[in-house]
């Protein structure tokens, strides 16, 4: 298994509060995103990170912002959560074999 | 913009038949093309990719896929289903930006093992 953990796995939260996931890897991969899944839609880009502070948009971004101070951990932070936001997220990370993405085993949301 | 379809959300079929989830794509330059598998409550594991090499891809757990550039598809196949194939698969694309892989993902099929 790719050395990704994600925290919390399970959070229930209201509207309005903010919310921040966690994403670790081991592997000191130099690329990491953040995807959600909802049904009917598979996985959607919401951010992605090409280094420490080197971040850019991916298809779904409103409402969401990211972090990258140490090549470790990728933060995805909801400054006010919304209903439309409850999903389930998932980080990954680009592996040195070519082409290859891994992910973790994913962060479940529900926004009350 | 590069995109993916796959043709069923719900694919049935029996222990020991063939599985045919199929996935066709839309992309600008010439794709990296992979298929991952979600079991229940699980991330996404990788089954198998494409990146211009051998056409016919062998991938995880007796998967394979074949890429067709004239039909714009690269569909997963598997000889003879077990129980345990009972997950959901997703279709992904990429540009091949190596080191960037942005995955363009289709809507994902439901496969279920009929005893």
């Amino acid at each position: 298994d790719a050395g990704i953990t994600q925290s919390p796995r399970h959070k229930v939260t209201e509207t309005g509060t903010p919310v921040t996931l966690r994403c670790h890897q081991t592997e000191n991969h130099r690329y990491m995103y953040w995807y959600r899944q909802d049904p009917g839609h598979g996985l959607r880009l919401i951010h992605y990170s090409y280094g420490v502070k080197d971040t850019d948009k991916g298809e779904v971004s409103d409402g969401y912002s990211v972090s990258r101070s140490k090549t470790e951990d990728f933060l995805l932070t909801l400054e006010s959560a919304t209903s439309s936001q409850t999903s389930v997220y998932f980080c990954a990370i680009s592996a040195d074999t070519g082409n290859t993405i891994y992910f973790g085993e994913g962060s479940w949301l529900t926004v009350v | 913009a590069q995109s993916v379809t796959q043709l069923g959300s719900h694919v049935s079929v029996s222990e020991g038949a063939l599985v045919l989830l199929r996935c066709n794509y839309s992309s600008s330059v010439p794709p990296y093309l992979f298929w991952y598998v979600q079991y229940p409550n699980q991330g996404l594991q990788l089954l198998l990719k494409y990146t211009s090499a051998a056409t016919l891809v062998k991938g995880i757990n007796g998967f394979e896929a074949e890429f067709k550039k004239s039909e714009t598809s690269f569909h997963l196949t598997k000889p003879s289903a077990h129980m345990s194939d009972a997950a959901e698969y997703f279709c992904a694309v990429s540009d091949g930006d190596f080191g960037n892989e942005k995955l363009t993902f289709g809507t994902g099929t439901r496969l279920t093992i009929i005893p």
